[in-house]
């Protein structure tokens, strides 16, 4: 199965900067990455697909770029309902896999 | 809206059968492709499986599980199931039923599953 990476475990980052999520896989995945959110005790959250196609209801500030086995979640101004696990999922090959998360904090 | 809703039993015995129940609002199971997910308590999300209605009822597995799991849908009751046999520790999760695949739009909001003598 394809393995997805995600770095970095951990990003601290304030209230209005911008963060910048990585995603690698360990083989091409083309375009069919997803991107979800988590918070405590909630479910995830469908944030994008296709790479950088944003689910309904999701703000502009999230945005999706990358290609084949990197790939890159953009919050350009975090908001303070933003601090959240961050997931990324390919779905090119069965199963879909996800990456181990990385956790935004401030 | 849709709206999912996972019920089943908190607590398994090692060996025995997991079995989950997803109630469906806002929509008909007779669509969409219907999915089981997991999360290990503090650990990343696995994928369990999906099934989908087309006349007959598709279903993939993830292979790490395909010999332990059925998934089935019920269209009168407008609800789909897991069964997860001979379950041990490591399947203890938050297992959350979801609409989509193999990408989840909808989630159920997750129940807990600890398998424990």
């Amino acid at each position: 199965e394809i393995v997805m990476t995600q770095s970095p475990a951990t990003l601290s980052v304030s209230p209005g900067e911008r963060a910048t999520l990585s995603c690698r896989a360990s083989q091409s995945v083309s375009s069919h990455l997803a991107w979800y959110q988590q918070k405590p005790g909630q479910a995830p959250r469908l944030l994008i697909s296709g790479t950088s196609t944003r689910a309904t209801d999701i703000p502009a500030r999230f945005s999706g770029s990358g290609s084949g086995t990197e790939f890159t979640l953009t919050i350009s101004s975090l908001q303070s309902e933003d601090f959240a696990v961050y997931y990324c999922q390919q779905y090119n090959n069965w199963p879909p896999t996800f990456g181990q998360g990385t956790k935004v904090e401030i | 809206q849709v709206q999912l809703q996972e019920s089943g039993p908190g607590l398994v015995k090692p060996s025995d059968t997991l079995s989950l129940t997803c109630a469906v609002s806002g929509g008909s199971i007779s669509t969409y492709y219907w999915s089981w997910i997991r999360q290990p308590p503090g650990k990343g999300l696995e994928w369990i499986g999906h099934a989908h209605y087309t006349g007959t009822t598709d279903y993939n597995y993830n292979p790490s599980l395909t010999s332990r799991v059925t998934i089935s849908l019920n269209t009168s009751k407008n609800q789909f199931s897991l069964m997860l046999r001979s379950v041990t520790a490591a399947d203890t999760a938050v297992y959350y039923c979801a609409r989509g695949s193999p990408v989840a739009g909808y989630w159920g909001q997750g129940t807990l599953v600890t398998v424990s003598s």
